[in-house]
């Protein structure tokens, strides 16, 4: 599995756009890229997934260059209820085989008023 | 929105003794996961369950741990002689069936097991 890094924690403001930046030097080329998003006392949540470019929903966008070597959340306008544990993961998905997935400590985004 | 539903919310349990932790997939999904979540910690992977199979697991999963399919619509994690260390949020997480790209995982918000 590629190993990612992400800041441990991120401050920002109401309105304000935030990115978050994941770093996976060592993508495989079967790779996709997933972000979720855990409140405190909740399961994890699904927000985005790609494989390279931009990908955009109704929460957020995810930027992939092309050497795939990184990507960026970015969450337009948070509110305070975005204050939250969020996660990269990466890893082979074998369309449609039961992988388990590989948690890091994610970062700890906190908005203020 | 469907949702993975898991009960019961907390579950106390005297160190030793068995426990069942019981969750409800989303109806049409297909692949089912066991996750845990010691406080503070990151969240592990136990176990996933497909085709009334378990399709892969963790080091974590060892003997004492089982799941179950009893029927069409539960998922069950059975804790065999619980542990002190056992105590932590286990979450469950179902996906459909695979396609070319990869289904996401949704999960439920978990159980927080209080052993004592």
């Amino acid at each position: 599995l590629a190993k990612t890094t992400q800041p441990i924690s991120m401050d920002s403001y109401e309105g304000q756009e935030v990115n978050i930046t994941c770093s996976h030097n060592n993508i495989a080329t079967n790779d996709y890229i997933t972000w979720y998003q855990q409140f405190p006392s909740q399961g994890p949540r699904f927000i985005i997934q790609g494989y390279k470019t931009k990908v955009t929903n109704e929460v957020a966008s995810l930027f992939i260059p092309a050497d795939r070597k990184s990507s960026t959340l970015s969450l337009p306008r948070v509110s305070l209820s975005d204050t939250a544990v969020y996660y990269c993961l990466v890893g082979r998905y074998s369309g449609g085989g039961a992988d388990g997935l590989t948690f890091g400590k994610g970062t700890h985004l906190i908005i203020q008023p | 929105e469907p949702e993975v539903t898991q009960t019961p919310s907390h579950q106390v349990t005297q160190m030793g003794q068995e426990v069942i932790l019981r969750c409800v997939p989303i109806s049409n999904h297909l692949y089912f996961y066991w996750y845990r979540q010691i406080l503070g910690q990151k969240v592990e992977f136990l176990v996933s369950f497909y085709n009334n199979e378990i399709s892969e697991k963790s080091e974590i999963f060892d003997d004492q741990f089982s799941v179950e399919r009893p029927d069409g619509s539960n998922f069950t994690l059975k804790i065999r002689s619980t542990k002190l260390e056992d105590s932590a949020m286990y979450f469950c997480a179902s996906s459909e069936a695979g396609t070319v790209l990869h289904q996401p995982q949704h999960f439920g918000d978990g159980t927080r097991l209080s052993i004592l």
